[in-house]
Parts: C-alpha cells; sequence; structure tokens
C-alpha cells in the first residue's frame, strides 16, 4: 500500500562525503518534490520535477542536486555535505502543480 | 514570496476539549491552503484542503478549517478532541502564479498533546 518510498530511512554519512537519498512513487504522479526539515522547523521545498522539468527555488544551495530518471524515481544527491545538512528529508508527489500532496515517511540524515 | 505563521508552537489539551489552532499567511493573490498532520512516527498526511467555493471546509476525524480572506487566515478546529489527536499540526499554503502553483509553504508546526 505505499505509495511514496523512501530509502534509506536513516543515512549517516561523514562531512564532505557524497550521499544519495532515493525516492519512489506508485501513484503515477507527475510532480515529485523535495523538501527539507530541520529539527523544529518547518518544512522547506528544495526543488520539484514537473515531469521531466526541474524547478530549483532560488535559495537551495548548489550543494544539492536531484535527478529524475523516470516518472516513478527522484533523487536527492548532496554533493558534500555539511554539518548544516543534517536534517529529516522529505519526498511529496502530486499529480499537477497546486494540488495534494502526498509525502514519504522522510529520510533523517545526520552528518558526522 | 509567501510566509506562513501558526500562533501556538505547543498546545496542551485534555480529552474533550475544543480546539482551535491559528494559521495565517501572507500573500496577495489567488492560494491553495492545507493543513497537514504528523503523527507520532508517521508521515505527514492530508488533514484538510481549501481550494476554492464554501470557506468552510471539512477533513477527515471531524476537523474543519475556515478561511477568512480578509483575515488571510485559514484556522483549524475540533470541537471535541481525543488523545489520538495527539501529533504535529501543519498549516501550508500553496500560490497560484502565471506558471502554475510550485511546492508548498509550511508554517512551524504546532505540536498539540491531548491528555487523558
Amino acid at each position: 500500500d505505499a505509495m511514496v518510498i523512501q530509502n534509506p530511512r536513516y543515512q549517516v554519512t561523514q562531512f564532505g562525503k557524497p550521499v544519495t537519498l532515493s525516492c519512489s512513487q506508485t501513484l503515477n504522479h507527475n510532480v515529485m518534490y523535495w523538501y527539507q526539515q530541520k529539527s523544529s522547523q518547518a518544512p522547506k521545498l528544495l526543488f520539484h520535477y514537473y515531469d521531466k522539468d526541474f524547478n530549483n527555488e532560488a535559495d537551495t544551495p548548489d550543494n544539492f542536486q536531484s535527478r529524475r530518471p523516470n516518472t516513478s524515481f527522484c533523487f536527492l544527491d548532496i554533493r558534500s555535505p555539511g554539518l548544516g545538512d543534517a536534517a529529516m528529508y522529505l519526498c511529496a508527489t502530486s499529480t499537477r502543480r497546486g494540488s495534494v500532496q502526498y509525502f514519504g515517511p522522510g529520510t533523517r540524515l545526520t552528518v558526522t | 514570496a509567501q510566509s506562513v505563521s501558526q500562533h501556538n508552537h505547543h498546545v496542551i489539551l485534555s480529552e474533550a476539549a475544543s480546539l482551535e489552532l491559528g494559521c495565517n499567511y501572507s500573500y496577495g493573490g489567488t492560494v491553495n491552503l492545507f493543513w497537514y498532520v504528523q503523527y507520532p512516527g508517521q508521515h505527514l498526511q492530508l488533514l484538510l484542503k481549501y481550494f476554492s467555493g464554501d470557506p468552510l471546509v471539512k477533513g477527515i476525524k471531524g476537523f474543519e478549517a475556515e478561511f477568512i480572506k480578509s483575515k488571510f487566515s485559514f484556522n483549524l478546529r475540533k470541537p471535541s478532541v481525543q488523545w489520538s489527536d495527539t501529533a504535529e499540526y501543519f498549516c501550508a499554503v500553496n500560490a497560484e502564479s502565471g506558471g502554475g502553483a510550485d511546492g508548498l509553504t509550511f508554517g512551524k508546526g504546532t505540536h498539540l498533546i491531548i491528555q487523558p
């Protein structure tokens, strides 16, 4: 029944060591989003894909990249994680822009 | 850019008490409004939404919210809370622009604890 799946649920990486988080969906939705949620803060949009069209938020650091090889999968790559990148990373999908978003369980990233 | 403000960060109530969580947003144009809930150990899920029409919307589990355009508000209410309503509640806004609405702008969340 899982609709938006994120792997792994917990990820530990070292300072400066590239890390990739993955998201997959069984909903066949056109739009996929990545949010960053730091402790006691609101989720913050990093970027989203509308089909293959990539949309980056203006204040998303260059250190963060994303790939969407097909409709079902989307990846978040952090090229050189810093201690400040430790957070929960949420993936979400929607049928179109502006409609209800369905969230995955998140990946909690720890940077040591 | 839009912003969302939730007035109460921590709320503690007894079972059967009435609940109202405040949410205000800043954006002058057309918005879609949402309340999401995150139960302990679970993912964010939709509680209710407002796109257009009747400004009083009903969601799951007896929750409702009222959109007051003149006040830029979308407050969440429940007449009688239950212990199982203990969760984090997020108000979110999706602003319509020329290219269509993009991601959600969230408030900081309200941590609701219901005491038996």
